[in-house]
């Protein structure tokens, strides 16, 4: 059973940095690419990125691309997203999300979410 | 602004079927890539629907099915329960960017 466990809530202030961890079990990394969603308060889901197995590269939603780093440790299976000069507008919750084995049937597995608040 | 969209509410008395639809363009939906559904009820994460147009995951009622038609999708969901009521999501894959990935900006049904 594959399961994602992510870190707890952050609060920030603007200009801040954020990392977010989220841990997998019943699966390796090097099985299963992690990809990130957010959604702000209100709102719709957006995709922010992940690993893309055909490309063998990590590929980000072009508004995010200056500001997310995406990494992995698998020797913990543990993915992790860094979002840098954080906004208001970045206050959301943070999903990890597993793409379907095929990588074109979109997320069978989602973590819980991790709430990011930013505020002065 | 979401790249698919889908009408912001939709609603139905308990027993009846109601579709979301999600629409697209040629370099998303038109240009067969296929469409997934989540289901979210609030304060919980998305839960996948439909995925590959029309296929269900095991566990998912047979009341909820979907269909894609040139640039667009559709949800329908049969004998409508109360505990359908949620947000749901379309979502595809965009070849402008490739390998990305695209959402609708949801749909919240509320059963009458």
């Amino acid at each position: 059973q594959v399961q994602l466990v992510q870190s707890g809530a952050e609060v920030k202030k603007p200009g801040a940095s954020v990392k977010v961890s989220c841990k997998l079990s019943g699966h390796t990394l090097s099985e299963t690419p992690i990809h990130w969603v957010r959604q702000a308060p209100g709102k719709g889901l957006e995709w922010m990125g992940g690993f893309h197995p055909e490309q063998n590269e990590m590929i980000f939603e072009p508004k995010f691309q200056d500001r997310v780093t995406m990494t992995e440790d698998t020797s913990t299976d543990t993915a992790y997203m860094d979002l840098s000069r954080l906004t208001p507008d970045d206050t959301a919750v943070y999903y990890c999300a597993t793409p379907s084995a095929d990588f074109w049937s979109g997320y069978p597995r989602w973590g819980r979410g991790t709430r990011v608040s930013v505020s002065s | 602004q979401s790249v698919l969209t889908q009408p912001p509410s939709v609603s139905g008395a308990p027993g009846q079927r109601v579709t979301i639809s999600c629409t697209g363009s040629s370099s998303n939906i038109g240009a067969a890539y296929e469409v997934q559904w989540y289901q979210q009820v609030p304060g919980t994460a998305p839960k996948l629907l439909i995925y590959g147009n029309h296929r269900r995951p095991s566990g998912v009622p047979d009341r909820f099915s979907g269909s894609q038609s040139g640039t667009s999708a559709s949800l329908a969901i049969t004998g409508l329960q109360t505990d359908d009521e949620a947000d749901y999501f379309c979502q595809s894959y965009d070849n402008r960017l490739s390998g990305y990935v695209v959402f609708g900006g949801g749909t919240k049904l509320t059963v009458l």
